[in-house]
Formats: structure tokens, sequence, C-alpha cells
């Protein structure tokens, strides 16, 4: 039980663009989803937090109008990268909790976006 | 405030030889701790967690970690190396149900044949 699926596994796109990102939460009801993201050989970076229909709320860093975060469903948020230029590359990794208990997650299997 | 820090940024081994992946870490109340694992180009997937009862803590492919509060560890450990054990192990603090995750910087596992 307690699957995350995340899509694309992966996407290239050109300079400009705006790329998509889901994450659906398979066999459980997500009351909170977040959002990280990953450099090279580094560590996982919380990007936002989103709660079933509200506003996310991003960390501090985090340009809101650049990462769009959508959480229409309790079984699916979304991740918009806006206007993708090369430094937005990375890996990004969706995670999943429900009931009170948030730091339990269940993580996606991440997306490898690359910015030509 | 939190923080985590993993002392090996790689650890290898022999196949059959114990594993030993350290872990420090620093919370001004009683923390919740985990394990997971990454292997290449996949999510996390959680090995064990610590959340206040027993301190030493079985979880799964034989990996076990023991809190240490007086010395402020979680390290993880693991009798007899597997091949398929090779990936990228990060130890993770939280405070309470409701705090955020803070990752520690992850320790590269090598296990030679």
């Amino acid at each position: 039980g307690a699957v995350v699926s995340q899509h694309p596994s992966r996407v290239i796109c050109k300079s400009g663009t705006s790329v998509k990102i889901e994450c659906r939460s398979l066999d459980f009801q997500a009351t909170t989803m977040f959002w990280y993201r990953q450099f090279p050989k580094q560590s996982l970076m919380l990007m936002a937090t989103s709660n079933e229909g509200s506003k996310a709320t991003y960390e501090q860093g985090v340009e809101k109008d650049k990462f769009l975060i959508n959480h229409a469903s309790l079984t699916l948020s979304t991740l918009t990268v806006t206007s993708a230029h090369p430094e937005d590359s990375s890996f990004y990794i969706c995670s999943a909790a429900y009931g009170l208990a948030k730091n339990i997650q269940y993580f996606g299997a991440g997306t490898r976006l690359s910015v030509l | 405030a939190q923080s985590v820090t993993q002392l090996d940024s790689h650890v290898s081994v022999s196949e059959g030889t114990p594993v030993l992946l350290r872990c420090n870490y620093s919370s001004s109340y009683s923390p919740s701790l985990f394990w997971y694992v990454q292997h290449p180009n996949k999510g996390l997937q959680l090995l064990l967690k610590y959340t206040s009862a027993a301190t030493l803590v079985k979880g799964i492919n034989g990996f076990e970690a023991e809190f240490k509060k007086s010395e402020t560890s979680f390290h993880l450990t693991k009798p007899s190396a597997h091949m398929s054990d090779a990936a990228e192990y990060f130890c993770v603090v939280t405070e309470g149900q409701g705090g955020k995750l803070i990752f520690g910087q992850g320790t590269e596992l090598s296990v030679k044949p």
C-alpha cells in the first residue's frame, strides 16, 4: 500500500517552455503533498508543501510564480515549471502524506528535467 | 533548529561484510528519525524509522539502526552487505508529526564483489 506515482519520469524541453509534472497517490488520499528538488550528488531540498484545496506553502527562496503547484484533489498534485531555463534542470521528487502524521511520507520515483 | 549530519559521503564495503553508515542529529525536542534509500534515478524508499519507541529499530532488507540520545546518533547497520544494497542513503530528522523532513547530505554505499 501507500504507492505514489510520478509522471513523467524524464522530460527534455527547450528553454522558455513550461513543463508539468504530476504526482498521484494511487491507493490512499493524500491530505498533504510535498515537492522536493535534488541536485546531482546532493540531498533533497523541500520546495513547497501543498494541502488539498488550498494554496501551497513555499520554502524561502523558491519562486512561487516559477514553480506553480496545484493540489486540486486528494490524489493529485501538479508542479508546473514555467518558462524553464537550463538552471531549472534537476531531479524533482514528490511525496505524499495522509492524516496528521505528515512526517511519514511516501515518495514518487522522481522526474528528471533537462532544459536545453 | 534541527539538523542532520551524515559523517561519510561515500562508504565502500565488500559483499558479505558489515555495513555502517553514520548519522548525527541536532534537535531541540524529541526527534523522529528515518533512514531512506535511493537507487539511481529512483524515488526514496523508507528503510526504517524511530519515533520514540524502542531505541533499536529494525527495518527492511536486514538493516537496523540504534537511537542513542547521549551521542545524538542514529547509525545505520547491516551485518552482511549484498550487491543490491549499493545505493544512496539518507538520514532524516523531523520534530513531531507535522514537522518538515530535514535530510542529511547522503552517503553513497558501494559494494564490491
